[in-house]
């Protein structure tokens, strides 16, 4: 099936310093991808839907400044947490759903664990 | 807007039967989606239902009424490794559509 790799899968850092994730789609190519965050024993909340070649559509709530995204290439997204304070830790996640696919089905990385000291 | 109501918590014993009831509300329905997840680990695909009715895939099935605006996921000959979390999602009118998650079935299997 299809991959998706999401990198780093743990990253520890101090408050008030960026951390960029990375989510590539290895084996197909992925006009849109999502960006997930999740609180322990929480339910998937959607951040935003990054789409190849224009800008993130964001969820209410988000702050597009300190969750940057950005989409280069149709394998490759990436979600920067600037400025980074203590209630952002949390377990971020990405998908990507194949380009053309009619199917309900996205394939997820395997997450980013983000501390914040 | 999109919201989807399903048990917060659901008990069987291993060998059984477990149903996972999912309602939503949308403004626009393309299909509804299951997943699993494991303590940890990330969201996997289970099932997809875009018509009415029941897709078969294994031990799971999942079922669609439209015009009910729900639907289920059916777990057959429990396993206990089938413990996890189920989460049924939603995705919109739009081809590319954003996919929205309902809160997750927590599934505890007793041996």
């Amino acid at each position: 099936g299809a991959v998706v790799s999401q990198h780093p899968s743990r990253v520890i850092c101090k408050s008030g310093t960026s951390v960029k994730i990375e989510c590539r789609s290895l084996d197909f190519q992925a006009t849109t991808m999502f960006w997930y965050r999740q609180f322990p024993k929480k339910s998937l909340m959607l951040m935003a839907t990054s789409n190849e070649g224009s800008k993130a559509t964001y969820e209410q709530g988000v702050e597009k400044d300190k969750f940057l995204i950005n989409h280069a290439s149709l394998t490759l997204s990436t979600l920067t947490v600037t400025s980074a304070h203590p209630e952002d830790s949390s377990f971020y996640i990405c998908s990507a759903r194949p380009s053309g696919s009619f199917s309900g089905e996205l394939f997820f990385g395997e997450g980013s664990r983000l501390t914040v000291l | 807007g999109q919201s989807l109501e399903q048990p917060s918590e659901v008990t069987a014993v291993e060998g059984a039967i477990v149903q996972i009831n999912c309602t939503y509300q949308t403004s626009g329905f393309y299909g509804l989606s299951w997943y699993q997840q494991h303590d940890g680990g990330a969201p996997t695909f289970l099932s997809y239902n875009a018509l009415d009715g029941l897709e078969e895939t294994g031990r799971f099935s999942s079922f669609l009424s439209r015009s009910d605006s729900y639907g289920y996921l059916l777990l057959q000959e429990l396993q206990m490794k089938d413990s996890a979390s189920y989460f049924c999602a939603v995705r919109g009118l739009l081809r590319d559509d954003k996919i929205i998650f309902g809160k997750g079935t927590r599934l505890h299997i007793l041996p």
